[in-house]
């Protein structure tokens, strides 16, 4: 595709429910990121993909959040239990390689609400 | 204190105006300096990109990184209406840092009047 994309653009669940986020990179972009953003602040990160292997996971919050990305290509971030505080808008971002300082391109964000 | 520190404004500027953006950071690893605009409900876009002290020039933007003090600003010359929007400043250690996670600042919100 022309850019990254992310499904659901919206995402509204009751606190406790399991949710998937899906993420779907630059095509080529070996380099994927989840970030979350909450109201009033800038993206935090949370996990980065190199390939199919989790490079970097220090950004997740707490064991409810997993992402996978089996194949290498799209991603999914899901999140067990949710929680009011789980309510932002996440981000995905991809980048053609981890190289030093590659560029990384935003998709367009989920915004999920814990009820 | 937070690694990158970004005024929130929101700062209000005439049509035609000269703006000034800027980030202070405080971690001496990053190397990497990126400038986002983020409109309401959409992704952050890449504007600027430098790597380590210096200047980037880009049509009507200039990027300055001066490592030696931390501080890092965007400059917009002759800002337009459609440059209302929120802009992050975002800076990485490179691989040093785990594969080039950003950390971003809090944003400026500008709003450019007719």
């Amino acid at each position: 595709g022309a850019g990254v994309s992310q499904t659901p653009s919206n995402k509204v669940t009751e606190k406790g429910k399991y949710v998937e986020l899906r993420c779907d990179p630059i095509s080529g972009h070996t380099a994927l990121y989840w970030y979350r953003q909450s109201l009033g602040q800038g993206p935090e990160f949370l996990i980065y993909f190199q390939g199919t292997g989790a490079a970097d996971d220090s950004g997740l919050p707490n064991d409810r959040f997993f992402a996978v990305r089996p194949e290498g290509s799209v991603s999914t971030l899901k999140i067990q239990r949710t929680e009011r505080g789980d309510s932002a808008v996440y981000l995905c971002a991809s980048s053609l390689r981890s190289l030093a300082g590659g560029e990384q391109f935003f998709g367009p964000g989920t915004r999920l609400t814990v009820l | 204190q937070k690694e990158v520190e970004q005024d929130p404004g929101p700062l209000s500027v005439p049509e035609g105006a000269i703006v000034s953006l800027n980030c202070t950071y405080s971690n001496s690893a990053f190397q990497y300096f990126m400038w986002y605009r983020q409109y309401s409900r959409k992704g952050p876009e890449l504007l600027m990109y430098t790597y380590s002290s210096g200047n980037k020039e880009d049509g009507r933007f200039t990027a300055q990184v001066d490592k030696s003090s931390k501080y890092i600003s965007l400059f917009i010359r002759d800002s337009q209406p459609s440059d209302s929007a929120t802009y992050l400043c975002a800076m990485s250690a490179g691989l040093t840092g785990g594969g080039n996670k950003l950390t971003f600042g809090t944003g400026t919100q500008l709003k450019v009047e007719l």
